[in-house]
């Protein structure tokens, strides 16, 4: 199946530091999600990205669906340790017939906000 | 509330007892989803359905089955439990979109199924 890689693994800054992600894929996808999972919980979307070279914000996160439709990046900017969590990129591609149903996730990004 | 809930939120069972996590929403969406969640694997999707009778394999099949008889619920069944399926499972949904689906998908709170 499509395979997303995830960068970093984790990353352990101090609070008010600007964070960035990415994700990238081989083949091309037509839809980039970025979600937050905290302790316990399931994963929150916290932006969606439709067309290539999309720029789009949420408060202190921006994302950004690459022009090549292959990659896309999460900024967030002055952390604060209620950032801490697990940050997946996921994505939809209709590479190889792929139905509309199927969703494709990155690893994760391991966040860790030091005060 | 709008919620996606799942049942139980922990389970413990033997190798090969058969088992069911359920899920429900209350959001009247059409597409529903499991992943299964392991460390450095991200989530994984396992089946989803876009919609009452209509399911389709994810990613990851092997070992579940699911239905959909009615909208809100979506029911995983492990029929002969294996270690190899301890995991944490999230049931998603969501509404269909422009192109036929939404990928804006809302999660469960999780289930963690340990099978020894």
């Amino acid at each position: 199946g499509q395979q997303l890689n995830q960068s970093p693994q984790s990353m352990f800054i101090q609070e008010g530091e600007d964070v960035s992600m990415n994700c990238t894929s081989s083949s091309i996808f037509n839809t980039w999600l970025w979600y937050k999972q905290d302790p316990g919980e399931g994963p929150v979307l916290l932006i969606a990205l439709y067309k290539a070279g999309e720029l789009t914000s949420n408060g202190r996160l921006t994302a950004q669906f690459g022009i090549t439709r292959k990659d896309s990046f999460l900024n967030i900017s002055a952390s604060i340790p209620s950032d801490v969590g697990i940050y997946f990129c996921a994505g939809h591609s209709n590479a190889g017939g792929t139905s509309y149903g199927k969703l494709t996730f990155g690893q994760g990004t391991i966040l860790t906000v030091h005060p | 509330e709008a919620q996606v809930t799942q049942n139980p939120r922990y389970l413990i069972t033997v190798t090969g007892k058969k088992l069911t996590v359920t899920c429900s929403q209350n959001m009247n969406h059409e597409y529903m989803s499991w992943y299964r969640q392991d460390p450095g694997l991200g989530l994984r999707q396992i089946y989803y359905s876009m919609n009452v009778e209509v399911t389709d394999k994810g990613d990851v099949p092997e070992g579940y089955k699911v239905s959909r008889k009615e909208k809100r619920n979506f029911p995983l069944i492990l029929e002969s439990p294996s270690p190899n399926q301890t995991s944490l499972y999230f049931c998603a949904s969501s509404l269909e979109g422009l192109a036929g689906v939404s990928y804006e998908q809302y999660f469960g709170p999780g289930t963690r199924l340990t099978v020894t």
